[in-house]
Formats: C-alpha cells, sequence, structure tokens
C-alpha cells in the first residue's frame, strides 16, 4: 500500500523566517505535486516534480525531489502572512491504477504578523 | 486553459434524498476524472475513478449503490449520493485528468454537500 507522509502536520511561523515541510512515500512514484488549499476552498496546483533532483520555485516556495530517499520537500523562504494555507503533497503512482493521487495528511501553515 | 468546473457548489439537502453533483472540464476532454471527499480538517479521500464510457472504479470501502457515478462523455462526470445521511455531509472535490505529456490532474472548486 502507498503511503505519503508529511511533516510536520501543523506549522506556526513568523512572518520573515524559513522553514521546510518534508514529505516522505513509501514506494517509486512517477511525480510527486505539492497543492496549497485555502479554507473552504478546493486545490491549488503549486509543483510538479518529474525526476530525481528536480527543483522548482514559485515566489517564496522551492520545492525539490530526492527519488532516491523517497523525500520531497518545500521550503518557505521569509514566509508572510499570504502563505497561510494548508499545503498538501501526493503522489501519482502510475502502476495500472489509473495515474491515481495519493494524498499526505497536509500541513497546516499560519504565518503569524 | 484546463479549467474543471462543478456544480453545485453547495447543496443541502434532506436524510434520504438523494443529490446529484456534475463535474465538467470546461476547455479539454478528460478520459479519466476522479472523485474525492474531504472531511473537515482532513486529507482528500479518493472515492472512485471514472473512465468515460465504462463503468467507475470504487476504493475499498467505498459503497458503490451509495455513489453512483457516470462519466458520460469525454466532458463530463456525476457523482449521486443516494439516500443521503448526515454523516455523507462533506466537501466533494472532482478532477479530470488531461495526458499532455505529464499526465496532470485539474481540480474542480468543489461541492460542500450538507445533509439534514
Amino acid at each position: 500500500e502507498l503511503k505519503v507522509e508529511q511533516n510536520p502536520l501543523f506549522l506556526s511561523m513568523q512572518e520573515g523566517k524559513n522553514y521546510t515541510i518534508y514529505c516522505n512515500y513509501s514506494t517509486t512514484s512517477d511525480r510527486l505535486y505539492w497543492y496549497r488549499q485555502d479554507p473552504g476552498k478546493s486545490l491549488e496546483s503549486l509543483f510538479v516534480l518529474l525526476s530525481n533532483g528536480a527543483v522548482k520555485q514559485e515566489g517564496r516556495l522551492m520545492a525539490s525531489l530526492d527519488t532516491k530517499a523517497r523525500l520531497s520537500t518545500l521550503h518557505i523562504t521569509a514566509a508572510v502572512h499570504d502563505l497561510s494555507a494548508t499545503y498538501f503533497c501526493a503522489i501519482q503512482y502510475s502502476g495500472g491504477s489509473n495515474y491515481k493521487l495519493t494524498f499526505g495528511k497536509g500541513t497546516l501553515l499560519t504565518v503569524n504578523p | 486553459g484546463a479549467v474543471v468546473s462543478q456544480h453545485p457548489s453547495w447543496v443541502i439537502c434532506k436524510s434520504g434524498t438523494s443529490v446529484k453533483i456534475e463535474c465538467r472540464s470546461l476547455d479539454f476532454q478528460a478520459t479519466t476524472m476522479f472523485w474525492y471527499r474531504q472531511f473537515p480538517k482532513q486529507s482528500l479521500m479518493l472515492m472512485a475513478t471514472s473512465n468515460e464510457g465504462s463503468k467507475a472504479t470504487y476504493e475499498q470501502g467505498v459503497e458503490k449503490d451509495k455513489f453512483l457515478i457516470n462519466h458520460a462523455s469525454l466532458t463530463l462526470s456525476t457523482l449521486t449520493v443516494t439516500s443521503a445521511h448526515p454523516e455523507d455531509s462533506s466537501f466533494y472535490i472532482c478532477s479530470a485528468h488531461r495526458d499532455r505529456g505529464i499526465y496532470e490532474q485539474y481540480f474542480g472548486p468543489g461541492t460542500r454537500l450538507t445533509v439534514t
């Protein structure tokens, strides 16, 4: 069974600080996604990581993938209040399964002034 | 591009009634759509995979007769919650799969179902 573990599940940080969210998964994966969810809203796609060593950056967020360690990180640089949201990583495993996604439990990020 | 819509965005129904939720890919064809359920402060749980022109594939523990899925065309999938009960109250999100080389899924805005 494919498992995806995120940590921390809750993260409270001050504006201007840096932090990293970790996403571990239990089996080989075709690709890894990071999503953002605001309260009462659906998912917003942030990054898709396709290969070992992949790194993508958008604004204050940077995601990386280490397929050998089965680990992805989402690094937050100089956090601002607008980044407050829940962040999910998800693994897409194609082994005959119609490319369905398995999600981590999510990290609730609160950025305090 | 790659917009997915859901209708309705929210619905309140009485226990025992049925509710239909539509998921449409507006600007692309989706051979596969997925239905997720999300309870408050929890992650998304895949309910079923919907393939155009064939029966849906349900995840373990999801009642097929309660959650009817029909993928009638390459742009429309529907989820019908039959004989709804308060415990079915949840946020239902669909996604549509577009194969353009990187197999992305595009998520709809979600439907908030409240069963009274």
